[in-house]
């Protein structure tokens, strides 16, 4: 079984620039979804992906954006990047999604962003 | 209001003792479930455990329990003998009902545990 796998692993970017994160989900799962977990914070939710379409989405603006393939693989786009979205990006995949309150969450390694 | 609590920032155990990590809970919703992960030094969220809101009977994997108490809102996790391994944040979770139907995710900001020999 082929677990959660997210790319880059570190990746640093200047302020204004445009970022896109990408994620594979584990084999199985259906829905994807995102956390941003500032540096001594626990991860807060972006948005979940369910067959390609956004389906929840957490208190982020709209410069944060989101695709999932037909593989069930996914991206996170951060546009207009600034120095507060310096953060540890999580990936996770379940195989029943957000209409589910009992499915566990299975993570990736995550991708540490730096914004200068 | 915090969603999810934990009071402890950081827990210190001696290997092969029993420790106990606090988490109390915020919801008015009557169905929800409450997860607990560790995250070690590599970044990677593991998950632990889960307890569902209409469980009766606390939940068990292995060395890891959940001191589920409904009343008092209140999801601890108990770690039985613990390992050098178990050094790691922990982080309490729950997923409740949204708009639209969807249960999000909050997490708690987390405790660091550490496992000395």
């Amino acid at each position: 079984e082929t677990g959660v796998t997210q790319s880059p692993t570190h990746l640093i970017k200047t302020r204004g620039q445009q970022v896109t994160l990408r994620c594979s989900s584990q084999s199985g799962h259906n829905t994807v979804s995102w956390y941003q977990q500032a540096l001594g914070q626990g991860p807060q939710f972006i948005f979940q992906y369910y067959r390609e379409e956004e389906n929840g989405r957490g208190n982020f603006p709209p410069r944060f954006s989101g695709l999932q393939f037909p593989n069930y693989s996914s991206e996170l786009n951060v546009n207009a990047l600034e120095l507060d979205d310096s953060a540890l990006y999580l990936c996770a995949s379940s195989s029943r999604g957000l209409s589910s309150y009992n499915s566990p969450l299975h993570f990736g390694n995550g991708t540490r962003l730096t914004v200068t | 209001a915090q969603k999810i609590t934990q009071t402890q920032p950081g827990m210190f155990v001696q290997e092969k003792e029993a420790v106990t990590l606090d988490c109390t809970y915020d919801t008015s919703d009557p169905s929800y479930g409450l997860f607990w992960y560790k995250q070690p030094s590599s970044g990677e969220m593991i998950f632990l455990i889960y307890q569902g809101s209409y469980d009766q009977q606390n939940a068990t994997e292995g060395r890891y329990s959940l001191n589920f108490q409904k009343a008092r809102k209140s999801a601890n996790l108990v770690i039985s003998a613990s390992q050098l391994g178990d050094s790691a944040m922990y982080f309490c979770a729950m997923r409740e009902a949204a708009s639209g139907g969807s249960y999000i995710p909050t997490f708690g900001r987390g405790t660091s545990l550490i496992v000395h020999p």
